[in-house]
């Protein structure tokens, strides 16, 4: 079945810096990919859509200039926590549609402590 | 907008007890309805898959029910086993995916 991997599994950095987080269709392209943010004991939440050649779509209360998301190619998008602090320390996970508006395929996510 | 909630938020059983996982959800127009499973700090493994149309969907030990009327969806194990020890979320798509609280599942030996 078709594959999305993220990259990396697990982030620890400090207060301040910045991160990028890969999201990559491995057998399939993706015109289109979600990126989720997870806090402990919470359920996913829709931070954004990332389409490829254009501008993200970015879900109500995620700031834009905060989370930066670039569709460069069909199987690749980033994520990108600018100026991380303490409180963006989540599980951040991606997901690309393939065939129906039904199908998707997870990522695996990704762990961000920020110290 | 969507509302997807899950009941009870966590739940303990021995090993081999049948247990059902609920799933309730505000608009009724949805396009379908999944079920997920969530291994801790893992990503999501998708368990089922049920159209709008359908009523019902089964893979082995497990059965999805939806009832897009009532807004009610359920997930039955059956004979559980410590494997099965996982979050498990529904999510409804209509215009996106609303995922809901999740289900904390321990099948104790």
């Amino acid at each position: 079945g078709a594959v999305v991997s993220q990259h990396p599994s697990r982030v620890i950095c400090k207060s301040g810096t910045s991160v990028k987080i890969e999201c990559r269709s491995l057998d399939f392209q993706a015109t289109t990919m979600f990126w989720y943010r997870q806090f402990p004991k919470q359920s996913l939440m829709l931070m954004a859509t990332s389409n490829e050649g254009s501008k993200a779509t970015y879900e109500q209360g995620v700031e834009k200039d905060k989370f930066l998301i670039n569709h460069a190619s069909l199987t690749l998008s980033t994520l990108t926590v600018t100026s991380a602090h303490p409180e963006d320390s989540s599980f951040y996970i991606c997901s690309a549609p393939t065939g129906g508006k039904d199908t998707q395929y997870f990522g695996p996510g990704t762990r961000l402590t920020v110290l | 907008k969507q509302e997807v909630t899950q009941i009870p938020a966590a739940l303990s059983v021995p090993e081999g007890e049948n247990l059902v996982l609920n799933c309730s959800f505000t608009d009724s127009a949805i396009y379908n309805l999944q079920w997920f499973r969530q291994d801790p700090g893992k990503g999501l493994t998708s368990l089922l898959l049920i159209q709008s149309s359908q009523r019902e969907q089964t893979s082995g030990r497990l059965n999805a029910s939806l009832d897009k009327s009532s807004g009610r969806s359920t997930l039955y194990i059956a004979a559980s086993q410590p494997g099965d020890s996982a979050t498990y979320l529904c999510a409804v798509t209509g215009n996106q995916f609303y995922f809901g609280t999740g289900t904390s599942l321990t099948v104790i030996p």
